[in-house]
C-alpha cells in the first residue's frame, strides 16, 4: 500500500513569490491534515479536512495561506506571497474512518526555503 | 488546551546502552498519547500509542512507553539501542474524540558506536 505522497520534496523561492504544495493521502483515508514544522520544533496543525470540507482551519494564516481538497482526495496548500518566516517543512498526514483519534500517517514533507 | 513538554532536547547514547526519553503533558481531560520518530529527511512514523487499557505500551523496533496518569508522563524507553535509532523523537497528545495532535519540541537521539 502506498503511503502519503507529497511533492515537491524541496522548494527554494524568493520572498513575495507564490508557492504550492501537493499531497495525495493514503487511498481511502477521508481525513487529511496539513502541518508546518519549523526548525527544531514539533509539527503544528494548519488545517484539517474531512473529505472535501475544511473542519479546522483556525491555525491557518488566511491572509496568505489557502488550501483546497476539491474532490475529497488530494489536496493543495498555497502560500501567496511567501515571507522569510515561512521557511519550514510542510507535512501532510491522513487518517481513515473511525471514532476517537486514529493513527495519523505522515508523508515525507516539503522543505520550503524562502530567500 | 493540552500541551506537551519533552524534557530533553538532545540525548547522546552509546550503542547497546539503554535510553529513556521523557515526556510530560498537561490536560484537563482524558488524553491519548503518541510517540513518533522522524529519520533525517523523512516524515513522522508512529512508534506506539496509548489510548486506554494497560499503561505499558509496546511499539515497533523494541520501544515501549509507560503512561503515568498521576505524574502526567509518557516516557519512552528502549533497553538496547542501535546506530539506526539515531533520529528525532516526538511525543504528542490529543484529547479524547478530538483529532488534533499537539506535539512536543522533539528529542534528538544520537547513537554512537
Amino acid at each position: 500500500e502506498a503511503g502519503v505522497v507529497q511533492s515537491p520534496r524541496y522548494k527554494i523561492i524568493e520572498k513575495k513569490q507564490p508557492v504550492a504544495f501537493w499531497c495525495n493521502p493514503i487511498s481511502g483515508h477521508n481525513t487529511l491534515y496539513w502541518y508546518r514544522q519549523n526548525l527544531g520544533q514539533g509539527p503544528e496543525l494548519l488545517i484539517r479536512y474531512e473529505n472535501e470540507e475544511a473542519v479546522d482551519d483556525s491555525q491557518l494564516p488566511k491572509d496568505r495561506f489557502s488550501a483546497e481538497r476539491l474532490k475529497g482526495v488530494d489536496s493543495t496548500l498555497k502560500i501567496q506571497p511567501a515571507e522569510l518566516g515561512d521557511s519550514a517543512v510542510y507535512l501532510c498526514a491522513s487518517t481513515g474512518i473511525g471514532i476517537g483519534t486514529d493513527t495519523q500517517y505522515f508523508g515525507p514533507g516539503t522543505r520550503l526555503t524562502v530567500l | 488546551a493540552q500541551s506537551v513538554t519533552q524534557l530533553d532536547s538532545q540525548v547522546p547514547v552509546f550503542e547497546e546502552a539503554p535510553v529513556e526519553l521523557r515526556c510530560n503533558y498537561s490536560s484537563s481531560v482524558s488524553v491519548y498519547l503518541f510517540w513518533y520518530v522522524q529519520y533525517p529527511n523523512q516524515g513522522l512514523q508512529l512508534l506506539l500509542k496509548y489510548l486506554s487499557g494497560s499503561t505499558l505500551v509496546k511499539g515497533i523496533n523494541g520501544f515501549e512507553a509507560e503512561f503515568n496518569k498521576s505524574q502526567t508522563s509518557f516516557h519512552l524507553r528502549k533497553p538496547s539501542v542501535h546506530i539506526s535509532d539515531t533520529a528525532e523523537y516526538f511525543c504528542a497528545v490529543s484529547v479524547w474524540n478530538d483529532y488534533k495532535l499537539s506535539f512536543g519540541a522533539g528529542t534528538t537521539v544520537t547513537v554512537r558506536a
